[in-house]
């Protein structure tokens, strides 16, 4: 069965400074990877997620996440946060199309200081 | 269109009492999963429903826990009775699609359980 690690469970960076969350995820078979996001008192949000393709996907706030299959890797990234991504990340993986079983790691709680 | 509601959106009880979870999936929404995330634990899978029928139910924990999904509409999960380890929020995701390709799922806020 898959399984997901996620490295740091609290990121805190100044605002306009770069960020990488990292993910990392085992599997014996192909994957699919998603990043959901939480925000304070909301449900979880899928963010971004990679199925096939382009290795490097991207989301609509800034955010883009890349596919290493060789590092088994699926880090996030945003080049300037702002206060707003203050939130808890979460990457999730899938290794089986048809068998709706979603791996999730504990989380990365990112904070966004002014 | 709305989202997956879930509630109570907290929940506080005595260990040995009864709570009763609620999720109303998406209007169309086939795919109905619980999940719960202990305290600063990933999130774990509970159980999947198509429609009324239970999918994969390989994630629940004991049988002091109880999932229903009577209609093929909202679902109930159900923890009796209700012991200190079983604190932590409770997620509710809906999809249309058989799988987890395209969309990912649709969650709703959760539910915070507190066991005293």
């Amino acid at each position: 069965a898959q399984s997901v690690t996620q490295l740091d469970s609290q990121v805190p960076v100044f605002e306009e400074a770069p960020v990488e969350l990292r993910c990392n995820y085992s599997s014996s078979v192909s994957v699919y990877l998603f990043w959901y996001v939480q925000y304070p008192n909301q449900g979880l949000q899928l963010l971004l997620k990679y199925l096939s393709g382009s290795t490097l996907v991207e989301s609509i706030n800034g955010f883009e996440a890349e596919f290493n299959k060789s590092q088994t890797s699926f880090h996030l990234r945003k080049p300037s946060v702002h206060i707003s991504d203050t939130a808890e990340y979460f990457c999730a993986v899938s290794d089986n199309f048809h068998n709706n079983d979603m791996r999730f790691g504990a989380g990365t709680r990112l904070t966004v200081k002014p | 269109e709305a989202g997956v509601t879930q509630f109570p959106s907290h929940s506080v009880i005595e260990k040995g009492q009864t709570v009763t979870l609620r999720c109303d999936p998406i209007s169309g929404h086939d795919n109905l999963y619980w999940y719960r995330r202990v305290m600063g634990k990933e999130i774990k899978f509970l159980l999947h429903f198509v429609k009324e029928s239970k999918q994969d139910e390989s994630g629940m924990p004991n049988n002091r826990f109880l999932a229903e999904r009577t209609g093929g509409t909202y679902s109930t999960l159900k923890v009796q009775p209700a012991e200190l380890e079983d604190s932590g929020v409770y997620f509710c995701a809906s999809s249309q699609e058989k799988w987890t390709g395209y969309n990912g799922y649709t969650f709703g806020s959760g539910t915070r359980l507190t066991v005293v």
